[in-house]
């Protein structure tokens, strides 16, 4: 069975801290896909990044950056220097291999003070 | 352009009311999903499309009723629903669900059923 678990409810920070969000999840697949969204108050997804199981390589995009840790299945997500305009809720997903079903993990909701 | 677009963004509708959600995109996607998002919950797969044809129904009661008419239009029918459908409907599409790739997504309609 596929699950993934965001053991953090809410998370709140202010203005210019660096915050992790956790994510770990299970899956009995060798090969699987991971991914992080974010959902602003307005409702839509927002795709932040895809990574597959064979590269491990973390990876940094501007303030966002990604752990990807096969040996702990975790896929962490840290905001450096977190901003107002980060609040929103986080999503950790894995998705059903060649269904495009997105098993989602139950949300981080950040809230960022200025 | 990334845009999935949905129509209408917020409905009130009546229990014996008949109304249909629209999506639409153009990016040349093949699959395309429909997924239900209750308040502080992740959203949940209801029906997945692929190649225009149904591919995953989720269980899904029969009163929501999907539609494919081409490859970038997406559709979800509704008839004599109850006031537990309330939520959040979110459209998606992704190249094709075979090669596990990310999902856009639309920013949804608010649904109310009275």
């Amino acid at each position: 069975a596929q699950k993934v678990t965001q053991a953090q409810t809410e998370i709140s920070v202010v203005e210019k801290e660096d915050v992790t969000l956790d994510c770990v999840y299970e899956t009995r697949d060798t090969t699987y896909y991971l991914f992080w969204y974010k959902q602003p108050p307005s409702g839509e997804l927002v795709f932040l990044i895809r990574r597959n199981s064979f590269d491990e390589q973390n990876e940094i995009s501007g303030r966002y950056s990604w752990n990807f840790q096969k040996s702990t299945s975790s896929f962490n997500f840290t905001i450096t220097a977190s901003q107002v305009v980060d609040s929103a809720v986080y999503f950790c997903a894995l998705v059903m291999p060649y269904t495009g079903k997105l098993i989602f993990g139950q949300g981080t909701t950040l809230q960022v003070k200025p | 352009d990334t845009e999935v677009t949905q129509t209408p963004k917020h409905l009130v509708m009546g229990m014996t009311n008949k109304k249909s959600l629209k999506c639409e995109q153009h990016m040349g996607h093949r699959a395309m999903y429909w997924y239900k998002q209750k308040a502080k919950k992740p959203p949940e797969l209801m029906f997945v499309y692929s190649y225009e044809k149904l591919s995953i129904n989720e269980s899904v009661p029969s009163r929501f009723s999907p539609e494919c008419p081409n490859s970038s239009l997406l559709n979800l029918h509704l008839h004599a629903l109850q006031p537990e459908d309330s939520a959040l409907y979110l459209c998606a599409s992704s190249r094709s669900e075979k090669m596990n790739t990310e999902a856009f997504f639309g920013q949804g309609t608010r649904l109310t059923v009275v």
